[in-house]
């Protein structure tokens, strides 16, 4: 199994731009979830899924997008990048409601 | 909404115990976790206690919760200089469905 895998590691954005940030997972996991961490403030939850098809808005989703059309994939998406959505973004994903989560490795973004 | 308060900082030599402390404010949170933070690097996954439960033991680590005062603790015996890194309490918060709240995560210094 390779757990989560989240695609780019590191990435710099113009203000205004969009992208995709990719998380996919190979352990069947339901639960899936998109947390961003800054310095001094934790993690925070911007979106999460509990099933293909199942999306809701978490503490911060302004901003962002995203689309559960498999189990395996929860990529979200930028629609217009600012220098505020500078932060290093974390995909999670669980298998039961009493599990932890796994994490992913990262996506380091900057937008300038 | 749910809130989950940690101290930022915690030092402690080679050899001693630490102890990471943890307070919360939903009382129906059902599942409660640390995580482990290296620079640079994912969450990963230390332990977990259920509210049913009081305590639970996991070698060197010690989780102890007060579900009265809304306290979760982590004890770590004869902590290491590899232990050093951010910790972060997380729970299941109603809220956000089955997705975690974090706490801001502390900071442990190990000095030899």
């Amino acid at each position: 199994n390779a757990g989560v895998t989240q695609t780019p590691k590191f990435q710099v954005l113009k203000t205004g731009q969009s992208m995709t940030l990719q998380c996919a997972q190979d352990m069947n996991h339901e639960y899936m979830s998109w947390y961003r961490q800054d310095p001094g403030m934790g993690l925070r939850l911007i979106h999460y899924s509990v099933g293909a098809g199942i999306t809701d808005q978490g503490e911060v989703p302004n901003g962002y997008n995203v689309s559960r059309s498999t189990t395996e994939d929860f990529p979200l998406r930028l629609l217009s990048a600012a220098p505020s959505q500078t932060s290093v973004y974390f995909c999670a994903s669980s298998y039961s409601q009493g599990d932890g989560y796994t994490f992913g490795s990262g996506t380091r973004l900057t937008v300038v | 909404g749910e809130d989950v308060e940690q101290s930022l900082f915690l030092s402690v030599r080679e050899g001693d115990s630490s102890v990471i402390n943890c307070t919360y404010t939903d009382s129906s949170s059902t599942y409660l976790y640390w995580y482990k933070q290296e620079p640079g690097a994912g969450l990963q996954l230390l332990t977990y206690i259920f509210s049913n439960m009081d305590m639970k033991q996991d070698q060197r680590l010690t989780v102890l919760l007060n579900k009265k005062d809304k306290h979760l603790s982590l004890r770590i015996a004869d902590t290491q200089t590899g232990d050093s890194a951010i910790y972060f309490c997380a729970l299941r918060g109603n809220q956000a469905g089955t997705a975690l709240i974090f706490g801001k995560g502390t900071t442990l210094s190990v000095s030899s």
